[in-house]
């Protein structure tokens, strides 16, 4: 079963707008949570995380959002850009830290 | 900057050949983790350790094992490839948990 969920296979956005990428999970015992993106034949690159103390993190143009009484989490991008377009990953631990679960992906097209 | 750098980017193999991939990381990190990307099923951790000589199966262990000698090298073994095992392999590590984990730039395996 799966426990982190990202049930959008793709997102288009156009340049400038902003792109709300989501994330579901199952598992009340996930503690941290971060975002990667991944551009093809390269490895995923961190791009932004939160933990469960807080709601919101901010860096830059990405800000991450977690609900915890929904077990959800976004990631903001303002103002999206054409080399944002990349495959999007969620991610969660637990309290130790360590193994993280990813989510399927999510394919994110920015056009000019 | 961390550096994890993946022995091969591409690799081409036989069945029943024993097949190893090498992971080094530059910093010191404790923790490292090997996982397989396939089309649709994101990222799904196959193991990972905390330390050398410590080892600890992820999700997807069948027909795998690893090595950890140095605290900087972690190397995965196919110990009888097959053609179920063509995939993307990652290679991540962590300074410790609740971190980041940095990944290398995959190596791109067939089994023929």
């Amino acid at each position: 079963d799966q426990q982190v969920k990202q049930n959008s296979p793709s997102l288009s956005v156009q340049e400038g707008r902003i792109s709300i990428l989501n994330c579901d999970y199952t598992n009340s015992m996930f503690d941290y949570f971060l975002w990667y993106k991944k551009y093809p034949a390269e490895g995923p690159t961190f791009l932004i995380s939160i933990s469960s103390i807080k709601d919101k993190n901010e860096d830059g143009r990405f800000t991450v959002f977690l609900n915890k009484s929904a077990k959800h989490l976004s990631l903001h991008i303002v103002p999206s850009q054409p080399g944002d377009s990349a495959v999007y990953f969620c991610a969660a631990s637990d309290q130790a830290g360590t193994a993280l679960i990813f989510g399927k992906g999510t394919t994110l097209s920015v056009s000019s | 900057d961390v550096k994890v750098t993946q022995s091969s980017r591409y690799l081409v193999k036989r069945t029943g050949e024993k097949v190893f991939l090498e992971c080094v990381q530059d910093m010191d990190h404790e923790n490292m983790f090997w996982y397989r990307q396939d089309p649709g099923l994101g990222l799904r951790l196959i193991y990972f350790s905390y330390d050398v000589k410590m080892k600890e199966k992820g999700d997807i262990p069948e027909g795998y094992s690893v090595s950890r000698e140095k605290k900087e090298r972690f190397s995965l073994i196919l110990e009888s490839a097959s053609t179920n095992q063509t995939s993307m392999y990652l290679c991540a590590s962590q300074w410790r948990g609740n971190q980041p984990q940095h990944f290398g730039d995959g190596t791109r395996l067939s089994i023929l």
